[in-house]
């Protein structure tokens, strides 16, 4: 079966410091890998998305970037996080090739301070 | 793109009682909705699910409808209980062209004991 990880679970970080989030999805090839953003008590916010190693599309213009290094890893990075970076974080991954449903890692809670 | 509108945010109901939530989407090209159900801090999970094909799904106490014509389908929860309080989200997506769901902002349903 398929499972997918996300870490840190929690990070705090200061205003103007690099962030690197990670998720990696196990059981499937090929996913399509999704990047989303929620504030507190908000909906969700697609960030990033990826059909395939190399290839990104950016949903929002802002100062956070997304690489997808292999097959199965997601990462979102910032060289200097704001404090509106703060929010709960989840990747999710679907089958390539269709719209179908996405399930979602348990995110990572980001607090900058 | 797609736009999709869910209505209410908010939503109590007492135990035992029913509970409706709807959505309505722009894009006639949307083909695949699926709901989610997010409990405080955890991953949003996938409930329920309809393609276009069909009008109607239902799985024990959870149902959504489908009207292709009006755009719009609907969540709806039966006997409701207590561990159903949590946030719904709505989704709507197309196998043509991206890969992605447009999700609603999200109704707060709160079962009163």
């Amino acid at each position: 079966s398929q499972t997918i990880h996300q870490w840190p679970a929690t990070l705090v970080q200061p205003v103007g410091s690099p962030l690197s989030l990670e998720c990696t999805v196990e059981g499937t090839s090929n996913p399509n890998l999704y990047w989303y953003r929620q504030a507190a008590g908000r909906g969700l916010q697609l960030l990033f998305y990826s059909v395939g190693i190399g290839q990104i599309s950016s949903e929002v213009p802002q100062n956070l970037s997304a690489s997808r290094p292999q097959d199965r890893q997601f990462i979102l990075s910032s060289k200097k996080l704001l404090l509106s970076d703060s929010g709960f974080y989840l990747c999710a991954w679907s089958v390539l090739g269709s719209t179908d449903t996405q399930y979602f890692g348990p995110g990572t809670r980001l607090t900058v301070l | 793109g797609e736009n999709v509108e869910q209505h209410p945010s908010t939503l109590s109901v007492q135990e035992g009682d029913s509970a409706v939530i709807k959505c309505t989407y722009s894009d006639s090209a949307s083909n695949y909705f699926p709901w989610y159900k997010q409990e405080l801090g955890k991953r949003p999970q996938l409930i329920i699910d309809i393609r276009s094909n069909v009008g109607e799904k239902k799985d024990q106490r959870i149902a959504v409808t489908l009207n292709k014509t009006a755009k719009h389908f609907s969540l709806h929860i039966t006997e409701t209980q207590p561990e159903d309080s949590a946030v719904y989200f709505c989704a709507a997506g197309s196998n043509f062209g991206n890969e992605k769901l447009t999700f609603g902002t999200g109704t707060r349903l709160t079962i009163i004991p």
